[in-house]
């Protein structure tokens, strides 16, 4: 079964400096999805970013980049220039390609943002 | 417009009782979602519907019934509720089943307490 854990219950920033939330995951498929999702205090769950595991180039929203290592099963997200309302749980998230359409998530990342 | 919705985002009820909890997408998907957020804020996939048929149900208690009366619906009736049914629901919906780097966009969650 696939797992995806997340080493870092807690993390906090300085605001405008850069933080990078850890994921590793455990898969024997070798074409998948990856996600993070944000939720802040409202329990929304915000799409940050995602990668297809067959692309090998790093996704990168605005803010937001990825850095993803497929032979070491790693995803790591880094936020620049943090802002106040990035203050949120970060939650990292696995899909299969075909066949299990469901997302196993991480146990999540608390991250704060210092004024 | 709200995306996908869920009614209600409250619920507190005593053990015992049966409750529904429904959910609307407005953004003609096909696939729609329930996971569980417990205590310690860790989601997991219970349900998933492709087009009104049940495509996974991930080992739980037959107490949950979920319900598709059009692929826009995905309803959740609880039976018999139990403390340890306290949590939030989130439903999701995305494009269809085996469509790629599909996105699985959130309701706002449903915050169920059971006393």
């Amino acid at each position: 079964a696939q797992t995806v854990t997340q080493s870092q219950p807690e993390m906090s920033v300085q605001e405008a400096e850069t933080v990078t939330l850890s994921c590793t995951y455990d898969t024997s498929e070798s074409d998948y999805y990856l996600f993070w999702y944000k939720q802040p205090p409202s329990r929304q769950m915000i799409l940050v970013i995602r990668q297809e595991a067959y692309k090998q180039q790093n996704a990168t929203e605005n803010r937001f980049s990825v850095n993803f290592q497929k032979a070491a099963k790693s995803f790591s997200l880094k936020i620049s220039d943090s802002q106040l309302g990035d203050a949120a749980m970060y939650f990292c998230a696995y899909r299969e390609n075909f066949g299990n359409e469901k997302l196993t998530f991480g146990t999540g990342t608390r991250l704060t943002i210092i004024p | 417009d709200t995306a996908v919705s869920q009614t209600p985002k409250y619920l507190v009820t005593q053990m015992g009782n049966d409750k529904s909890i429904k959910c609307e997408q407005n953004l003609g998907h096909d696939t729609m979602y329930w996971y569980k957020q417990d205590s310690k804020k860790f989601l997991k996939i219970m349900f998933s519907y492709n087009n009104k048929e049940l495509i996974i149900n991930e080992t739980v208690p037959n107490r949950f019934s979920p319900k598709s009366p059009d692929k826009a619906h995905l309803n959740l009736h609880i039976n018999s509720l139990e403390l340890g049914d306290s949590a939030v629901y989130f439903c999701a919906s995305s494009q269809g089943f085996g469509m790629g780097t599909d996105t699985q966009y959130f309701g706002p969650g449903t915050r169920l307490t059971v006393l």
